[in-house]
């Protein structure tokens, strides 16, 4: 079985330019989240989609950074314009259920991102 | 709110020998679910263990296991036999049944095994 699929792998960009990152989960798995890692830290949820629609985006800096899902499956996360503190690691996950605290989340590599 | 606490920053281990990964949570929900992940170098989270808040026995997968003392609001994890390929950020996560699911991580643990 296939793991959750993230491109690029790696990406530097100058502040004020805009980037996209590219997530496929795990086949039939229902929900996707994206995460930020800042050096240092634990994983900071950004948005999480349960098969097309938005479950949260509490944590997501909507004047710059944006997600869709538009058909269930791949999703695509953008920020622009980016920030100096916006370099991290984006982590998406997937899990097979709807919702429940036993839904077990897998990982993708992440996509490491530094802004200069 | 929900939130995770994981006050070592880092941890040493020689090989060979057990070690405890602590990590205190703090919910209102009566019902969730603990989950640990090991993160290598590499970067890439890796499920290690789940335990649900109405889990009798403590969880179990090959080398670790989880100590969960609810009273203390307590999800401690335990390696034994440490290898050198342990070495890894852990990192403790949690779901509650309020608020849609939603995971939070703790700031991790950093162990280093020891030859």
């Amino acid at each position: 079985e296939a793991g959750v699929a993230q491109s690029p792998r790696y990406k530097i960009i100058e502040k004020r330019q805009s980037v996209a990152f590219w997530c496929n989960p795990i086949s039939g798995h229902a929900t996707l989240y994206w995460y930020q890692q800042i050096l240092g830290q634990g994983p900071k949820l950004l948005i999480q989609f349960q098969n097309n629609g938005v479950v949260d985006d509490s944590q997501l800096p909507k004047d710059r950074f944006s997600a869709e899902r538009l058909k269930g499956v791949d999703s695509t996360l953008k920020i622009q314009p980016a920030k100096l503190e916006d370099s991290a690691v984006y982590l998406c996950a997937s899990s097979f259920g709807i919702a429940g605290v036993q839904e077990t989340q897998y990982f993708g590599p992440g996509t490491r991102l530094l802004v200069l | 709110a929900q939130k995770i606490t994981q006050t070592q920053p880092g941890m040493f281990v020689q090989e060979k020998e057990a070690v405890t990964l602590d990590c205190t949570y703090d919910t209102s929900d009566q019902s969730y679910g603990l989950f640990w992940y090991k993160q290598p170098s590499s970067g890439e989270m890796i499920f290690l263990i789940y335990q649900g808040s109405y889990d009798e026995q403590n969880a179990t997968e090959g080398r670790y296991s989880l100590n969960f003392q609810k009273a203390r609001k307590s999800a401690n994890l335990v390696i034994s036999a440490s290898q050198l390929g342990d070495s890894a950020m852990y990192f403790c996560a949690m779901r509650g049944s309020g608020g849609s699911y939603i995971p939070t991580f703790g700031r991790g643990t950093s162990l280093i095994v020891h030859p």
